[in-house]
């Protein structure tokens, strides 16, 4: 069983719907978790960070669900600009382990 | 704003070559990651570093060995190419090593021929 899981896709959502991805890890000692964003020939980058409590940032929720290891990504009135791929980061210990990744299209 | 540079963003080498990819960061941050990226399995990390001269292998550390001489500067290196590490590798570095954010290069696309 891979440590961090997420359903590949793709999403294909038209724009200004609304789209939710989860994502499973394993490692109950896992302290810490984050959303990425990885376009398309780009490298990752930071989308946001995951608190117990649930954070959002602007159009972007964010849910953290210790009881049963899975964090969720909600992404609210989709634009063309969101495509991309999501990718679901979990840390114990020094490391980061990377899910596959999420493919999210927005189409027109 | 953090820039992670990789040397090359493209490379061609034949099997049994050594390869040198390199990596500089220029915000001081101590750790340093390598990881390679392949369709389906996701980013998967070959080794890191952090400190100066200190490395820990990742989970796939088998055919790679890594360098750091100085703090800015991971170098990831392939003894003996082989076609099956033909890959996209990227370089990543963080402040902190627990639960921080990692700040990624633009990435090399390997191929081994």
């Amino acid at each position: 069983r891979k440590e961090v899981e997420q359903d590949p896709g793709p999403f294909n959502v038209p724009e200004g719907a609304t789209v939710a991805f989860n994502c499973t890890y394993s490692n109950s000692a896992s302290q810490s978790f984050f959303w990425y964003r990885q376009d398309c020939r780009k490298e990752p980058k930071l989308l946001m960070s995951v608190y117990s409590s649930g954070n959002e940032d602007g159009r972007f929720t964010a849910q953290l669900n210790r009881a049963s290891q899975y964090i969720s990504l909600l992404i609210r009135d989709s634009k063309l600009s969101d495509s991309a791929t999501y990718l679901c980061v979990v840390n114990a210990g020094n490391m980061l382990t990377f899910g596959g990744g999420t493919r999210l299209m927005v189409k027109p | 704003d953090v820039k992670v540079t990789q040397s090359s963003r493209y490379l061609v080498k034949r099997t049994g070559e050594k390869v040198f990819l390199e990596c500089v960061q220029d915000m001081d941050h101590e750790n340093m990651f390598w990881y390679r990226q392949d369709p389906g399995l996701g980013l998967r990390l070959i080794y890191f570093s952090y400190d100066v001269k200190m490395k820990e292998k990742g989970d796939i550390p088998e055919g790679y060995s890594v360098s750091r001489e100085k703090k800015e500067r991971f170098s990831l290196i392939l003894e003996s190419a082989s076609t099956n590490q033909t890959s996209m590798y990227l370089c990543a570095s963080s402040l902190w090593a627990q639960g921080g954010e990692q700040f990624f290069g633009p990435g090399t696309r390997l191929t081994v021929l």
